[in-house]
């Protein structure tokens, strides 16, 4: 089945604990994203990879990482997790150019975060 | 840096009702724009994906529309049942296809 896991779905931590959200897709896609959701801001764009090795950017980056060593992984580090990071987080992967169904986003069930 | 707005914020409608939901967004130079259902405390389905140069798409009672020069999109879902009730979300992708901006989305009740 295609899909897009992230694990894991639920974490408390503390503030200053260093925590990795990984996630994985199974579609061959170039593309993955990190996004984070809050209550009356909407889905907000962390980091993207348009592929191996190359990440980028999004609106919200501070306070977090990114790495896209393989193709089907781009997991998101929080170094030094602080209470403002507590959030709903999705991964996204879609397929680059060259198909009709370019960027058409897939996305992973969410991992709901609380920093304490 | 593209702003995407969608009103209502919530609407609640009786079953069978045809209804229409709004999408606007700032900067025309999209790439494309999707259109997803977001059940409570679930992530995002995709529903429809409109290329730039398309006006509409149509899955089942679901039929979304374009309108790149204004800046707006509509989802139109037809005889409305109680089963459709979900938050429903729409996002442009940026005109390079490395970006994508959301709007809030519209929270949709069907009364049975």
């Amino acid at each position: 089945e295609a899909q897009v896991t992230q694990n894991p779905r639920y974490l408390i931590t503390v503030t200053g604990k260093k925590l990795t959200v990984t996630c994985s897709q199974n579609m061959n896609h170039e593309y993955m994203s990190w996004y984070r959701q809050d209550p009356g801001l909407g889905l907000r764009q962390i980091y993207y990879s348009m592929n191996v090795e190359v990440t980028d950017k999004g609106d919200v980056p501070e306070g977090y990482k990114v790495s896209r060593k393989e193709k089907r992984n781009f997991p998101l580090i929080l170094e030094s997790p602080s209470p403002n990071q507590t959030s709903l987080y999705f991964c996204a992967s879609s397929p680059s150019t060259g198909t009709a169904h370019s960027y058409e986003q897939y996305f992973g069930p969410g991992t709901r975060l609380t920093v304490t | 840096k593209q702003e995407v707005t969608q009103i209502p914020a919530a609407l609640s409608v009786p079953e069978g009702e045809n209804l229409v939901l709004n999408c606007s967004f700032t900067d025309s130079a999209i790439y494309n724009l999707q259109w997803f259902r977001q059940d409570p405390g679930k992530g995002l389905t995709s529903l429809l994906l409109i290329q730039s140069s398309q006006r509409e798409q149509t899955s089942g009672r679901l039929n979304a529309s374009l309108d790149k020069s204004s800046g707006r999109s509509t989802l139109y879902i037809a005889a409305s049942q109680p089963g459709d009730s979900a938050t429903y979300l729409c996002a442009s992708t940026s005109n390079t296809g490395n970006q994508f901006y959301f709007g809030t989305g519209t929270s949709l009740t069907v009364i049975p």
